[in-house]
Formats: C-alpha cells, sequence, structure tokens
C-alpha cells in the first residue's frame, strides 16, 4: 500500500521555465511533508518542506503548495535551472502514535531541465 | 564540518552470506534512521536509533538488525542475504531536537549475486 505517490515518473522542461513537480497521499495522519532531490551516487538532499497548518512555503526558486482536502501537494521550481535536473522525491511524516519518526517516501520523479 | 558518511561504497555479497554497513552521523546529531532503496524506487524506512535503542521499525523482518554506538555511529547488519536485498543503503542523521530534518548520506550499494 503505497501511501505516498508521485504518479510522474519523469518530467522534462526548458530553462527559464517552471518545474511543477506533484504529489498524492493517502494516509490523512501526515502533518509534515518534505522534498528531497537526488543526484546519481549521492544521498537525498533535504530541498523545502511544509506543515499541515500551512498551505504555502516558499524558498528562494522554490515553493511547496499544500492542499490538505486534496491530500495534495506541488513543487514549483521558477525558474528552472539545468542544475536543477535531479530525482526528486516527496516524503510525509506523522507526529504522533508512534510512527512519528520515520519518513514515508513516494517512487521519485526524474526531473529534466533542458538549456 | 564533514556530513553523513558510509561505508563502504559499495559491496557484494552472495546468498546466505552477512553484511555489515556502518553510518557516522553529521555533527551534532545524535539519531540514526536506516533506509533501503531498490531500484526505481523511494527510499522504505528499515529502523531508527537513538540512545543506543531502536526507537522504531519499519516491515522489515528479523534479519535485519542495526546498533547504535556511544559515539552516535551506526550498523546495519543484515543476516541470510536474499537476492531482493541488492539495493541501496542510505543513512539519515538527525537531531532529536530539529527531527524533522534528516540528512542523508551517499549510500552504500549492495548488490547480492
Amino acid at each position: 500500500d503505497q501511501q505516498v505517490k508521485q504518479n510522474s515518473p519523469s518530467l522534462s522542461v526548458q530553462e527559464g521555465r517552471i518545474s511543477i513537480l506533484n504529489c498524492d497521499y493517502t494516509n490523512s495522519m501526515f502533518d509534515y511533508f518534505l522534498w528531497y532531490k537526488k543526484y546519481p551516487a549521492e544521498g537525498p538532499t533535504f530541498l523545502i518542506s511544509i506543515s499541515s497548518i500551512k498551505d504555502k512555503n516558499e524558498d528562494g526558486r522554490f515553493t511547496v503548495f499544500l492542499n490538505k482536502s486534496a491530500k495534495h501537494l506541488s513543487l514549483h521550481i521558477v525558474p528552472s535551472q539545468p542544475g536543477d535536473s535531479a530525482v526528486y522525491f516527496c516524503a510525509a511524516r506523522r507526529s504522533s502514535g508512534g510512527s512519528n519518526y520515520k519518513l514515508t517516501f513516494g517512487k521519485g520523479t526524474l526531473l529534466t531541465v533542458n538549456p | 564540518d564533514a556530513g553523513v558518511t558510509q561505508s563502504p561504497t559499495h559491496l557484494i555479497k552472495t546468498r546466505g552470506q552477512q553484511v555489515t554497513l556502518r553510518c557516522s552521523p553529521k555533527s551534532g546529531h545524535d539519531t540514526v534512521s536506516w533506509y533501503q532503496q531498490a531500484l526505481g524506487q523511494g527510499p522504505q524506512f528499515i529502523f531508527q536509533y537513538y540512545e543506543e535503542e531502536e526507537r522504531q521499525r519499519g516491515n522489515f523482518p528479523d534479519r535485519f538488525s542495526g546498533h547504535q554506538f556511544p559515539n552516535y555511529s551506526s550498523e546495519l547488519n543484515v543476516n541470510a542475504l536474499l537476492l531482493g536485498d541488492s539495493a541501496l543503503y542510505l543513512c539519515a542523521s538527525s537531531s532529536a531536537a530539529t527531527y524533522n530534518e534528516q540528512f542523508f548520506g551517499p549510500g552504500t550499494r549492495l548488490t547480492v549475486l
């Protein structure tokens, strides 16, 4: 049972344009969400996060939007740069109930930004 | 400041063997989590160690065990290796104070033949 889903295995965008990566979750107990970026031969690197009490969090070119009623979040990258080309993982966590330490990841989306 | 380090980088074992993977957390971190990432999948939580004890465990069999040392470093042991254990094993560290953010190491690529 996959509780965090990234339905697009890959996404290709032109440099300078917006990249939008999507993530859906099924567990309503999740209350904290994170995006990680992963380059080949490296571990995932934390990018940005959002708590369920917010619907938007912004950090430079990266913005994460959370729609709790739809159990959906998205990561916007504006403007996209070739160095953003990587696999992006959506992850979720719940803060209580004995499961508040582990991260549950989606399968990832490969973003390719073309010059 | 060194980040999370893992050793070895790559490892090849045969079915039935045992393997030990090692992780040193980021400076100032006291909590270590282990994840398994199979090809084409996202990382899956194996377990987390804090204060030298297993604090939480994912859906992995008892063949997977771990240990945390007083200096917060950690080991992951896998017994009776199966072909399906072939994966990238990731270690992540965090501090009890800021556990929302987990910092990952580069991983150990385990191949079971």
